[in-house]
């Protein structure tokens, strides 16, 4: 069974303080890593999606790395707007759904 | 496009009633589907269509619950009975593909069963 497991729960940030979210997967086979920002209230909202090991993206202050066992979403220099939930899913092989984690709770303090 | 629209965005009963979710997904999308959410499980699917016919159902918790998508644009998502174990926010999304694409997701519809 896929699964997936997002560190920390919760993460409080002084504005500017740059730090990770981090979300470790065990899957049959990778097809894709997903990145999710949900804001309260709404539904999620796509950042991004990672293919392969050693695949990088990024946007604005965020930048998405993977390898084969984690994926980290590297936050820097983050701004109260950044505040938000962010959700890690997992796609494979033979399977058309995505698995979701928990997700991390992220608050960036003025 | 207005994006995924559901409604309605928040829904009060009372245990035993029947309940009913609707979802509108993007114009030209094929793929939609029906997630729940809550504090304990975070993010479920409970099934996905794919060209308006049931592609898996797994997810669904129970006989009580049921989902249908008459055509291309309305989806509905049904409980009956419901009971209080139900209460979550239940999104519904749509892509363009398959599961892999981009899901877009609708605001969600809070339940909560007395």
């Amino acid at each position: 069974e896929d699964q997936v497991t997002q560190s920390p729960e919760a993460l409080r940030l002084q504005e500017g303080e740059s730090s990770s979210l981090n979300c470790s997967y065990t899957v049959s086979g990778l097809r894709g890593l997903f990145w999710y920002r949900q804001d309260p209230g709404k539904g999620p909202e796509f950042l991004f999606t990672l293919y392969s090991a050693g695949e990088e993206k990024e946007k604005e202050r965020l930048k998405a790395t993977l390898t084969k066992k984690e994926s980290f979403l590297h936050i820097t220099a983050p701004k109260p707007e950044d505040s938000a939930t962010y959700l890690c899913a997992v796609g494979t092989f033979g399977n058309e759904k995505l698995t979701f984690g928990t997700g991390t709770r992220l608050t960036i303090i003025p | 496009d207005a994006g995924v629209i559901q409604s309605p965005r928040h829904e009060v009963t009372e245990m035993g009633q029947e309940v009913t979710l609707r979802c509108k997904p993007i114009s030209g999308h094929n793929s939609l589907f029906w997630y729940r959410q809550t504090m304990m499980r975070g993010l479920e699917l409970l099934i996905y269509f794919n060209n308006n016919v049931p592609i898996d159902d797994s997810g669904m918790p129970e006989d009580r619950f049921s989902a249908k998508m008459p055509n291309a644009s309305f989806s509905t998502l049904k409980i009956q009975p419901s009971e209080p174990r139900d209460s979550a926010v239940y999104f519904c999304a749509s892509s363009s593909g398959t599961g892999m694409e981009i899901q877009y997701f609708g605001a969600g519809t809070r339940l909560s069963v007395l």
